[in-house]
């Protein structure tokens, strides 16, 4: 699977909008971009994808760079309970391939 | 709708026991994956299961094994316990053809 690089931790106000970026600069023509979110003691949690367009959700939106080698995720006004790590993942459209490759991810914290 | 259901939600075991973790998917879903995680190596696939199948299976030793039964259902198993094993194992289910999976809150292991 394709790398996926987010900065270790990012911090923002309450109500805010929010930018998490993620570079994916070896990212190849039939790679999804998803992203996943971890409340504190939960599992993770499906929050968008897309491959080339930009996407909006009730969750977020995310914003696909037009080489694609990078994407952000945008929280339009963050609330305490968004603060979690937020996992960028490149998957390939492979239904007989159902694996997910975490990276480290980023530690969003929001402060009130 | 229910969510993806592991039990048990906290396990101790002895090392060299055996353990056995189950995960009821959503109903519907009949992709079932299973991840480890830890502090040191973050999120890793396990392996993952469509219709009793195990299609894809990740990098650990042969003492992690599962199953899926015919009503989806998911069992994992550890034999051999060793202090590494100790870990949130986490089973997300995912709908055929759909994107996103959902994820339990994990079965906690600890290994004394």
């Amino acid at each position: 699977d394709a790398k996926t690089t987010q900065p270790n931790s990012m911090e923002s106000n309450e109500e805010e909008p929010v930018h998490l970026p993620c570079n994916h600069s070896t990212i190849s023509g039939t790679d999804y971009i998803h992203w996943y979110r971890q409340l504190p003691s939960q599992g993770p949690e499906y929050v968008i994808h897309g491959l080339t367009s930009n996407v909006n959700n009730r969750m977020a939106s995310l914003a696909i760079a037009e080489d694609r080698k990078s994407s952000t995720l945008i929280l339009h006004r963050a609330t305490l309970r968004d603060a979690a790590v937020y996992y960028c993942i490149l998957r390939d459209l492979d239904f007989g391939n159902e694996k997910l490759t975490f990276g480290t991810g980023t530690r969003l914290t929001i402060i009130p | 709708k229910a969510g993806v259901t592991q039990t048990p939600r906290y396990l101790i075991k002895t090392r060299g026991q055996q353990v056995t973790l189950s995960c009821s998917p959503i109903s519907g879903h009949r992709s079932v994956s299973w991840y480890q995680q830890t502090p040191g190596q973050g999120l890793q696939f396990l392996f993952e299961y469509f219709s009793e199948t195990q299609r894809n299976k990740g990098n650990f030793p042969g003492r992690f094994s599962g199953r899926q039964f015919s009503n989806s259902r998911s069992e994992m198993n550890v034999s051999t316990l060793e202090l590494g094993d100790s870990a949130l194992y986490l089973c997300a289910s995912k709908l055929t053809g759909s994107y996103g999976y959902t994820f339990g809150s994990g079965t906690r292991l600890t290994v004394v």
